[in-house]
């Protein structure tokens, strides 16, 4: 699986938008983008995935560079209880849905 | 419909003891993986069952081991227990091994050594 690299820390106004970059340069074309968050106490819960395509749902939206090398996650408004650490995970597509691979996540902090 | 259950939610341990960690996955849910996850980092990937069979094992000790019930619920073992050995220990579901569909985790079993 293609490694990802996330900013260690990011920092949000309350009741806007919080845009968390993931950089995957090494992604391959059977490779989908998974977002996770873990808050405090609490086991990571799923957020979204895509191939290739933006996604949207009812936690976040995901946008995925041309390219693919990138992504971004939208909270499109951000409230006290998305603080959060934040994953970006890069998985073949249909293989071993059971493995992924973390790295330290993005810690977002949403503030009044 | 329940989420994946773990228990016992916290539990306390001396070193050199041993220790049984349990996990009831989503319903219909045929897979099963460990993460163990020390403070401060991302979890970290120890097994994955399926059909009751071990279908892949991370870079940890033979102290660790698992397996799976008919039920698809699963146990973890740890013996011999280190200092180290404290961490989250989460587990998490999906439907089948070779899927787009996301895993799903329980909120963990915090694990205390003495």
């Amino acid at each position: 699986d293609a490694k990802t690299t996330q900013p260690t820390s990011m920092d949000c106004a309350e009741g806007r938008a919080a845009n968390l970059p993931c950089n995957h340069s090494t992604i391959s074309g059977n490779e989908y983008v998974y977002w996770y968050r873990q808050i405090h106490s609490q086991g990571p819960q799923y957020i979204i995935h895509g191939l290739k395509n933006n996604e949207t749902n009812e936690m976040a939206s995901l946008i995925i560079t041309e390219d693919r090398k990138s992504s971004t996650l939208i909270l499109p408004h951000a409230t006290l209880r998305d603080t959060a650490v934040y994953y970006c995970i890069v998985r073949v597509a249909y293989t071993n849905a059971g493995k992924s691979t973390f790295g330290d996540g993005t810690t977002l902090t949403v503030k009044p | 419909d329940a989420g994946v259950t773990q228990s016992p939610t916290h539990l306390i341990k001396t070193r050199g003891q041993h220790v049984t960690l349990r996990c009831s996955p989503i319903s219909g849910h045929k897979s099963v993986s460990w993460y163990q996850q020390v403070l401060g980092q991302g979890p970290q990937f120890i097994f994955q069952y399926y059909e009751k069979e071990e279908r892949g094992r991370g870079n940890f000790p033979d102290r660790f081991s698992a397996r799976q019930f008919p039920n698809y619920s699963s146990e973890l073992n740890v013996n011999a227990l280190l200092l180290g050995d404290s961490a989250l220990y989460l587990c998490a579901s999906s439907y089948v091994v070779g899927s787009v569909q996301p895993q799903h985790f329980g909120d963990g079993t915090r694990l205390s050594i003495l």
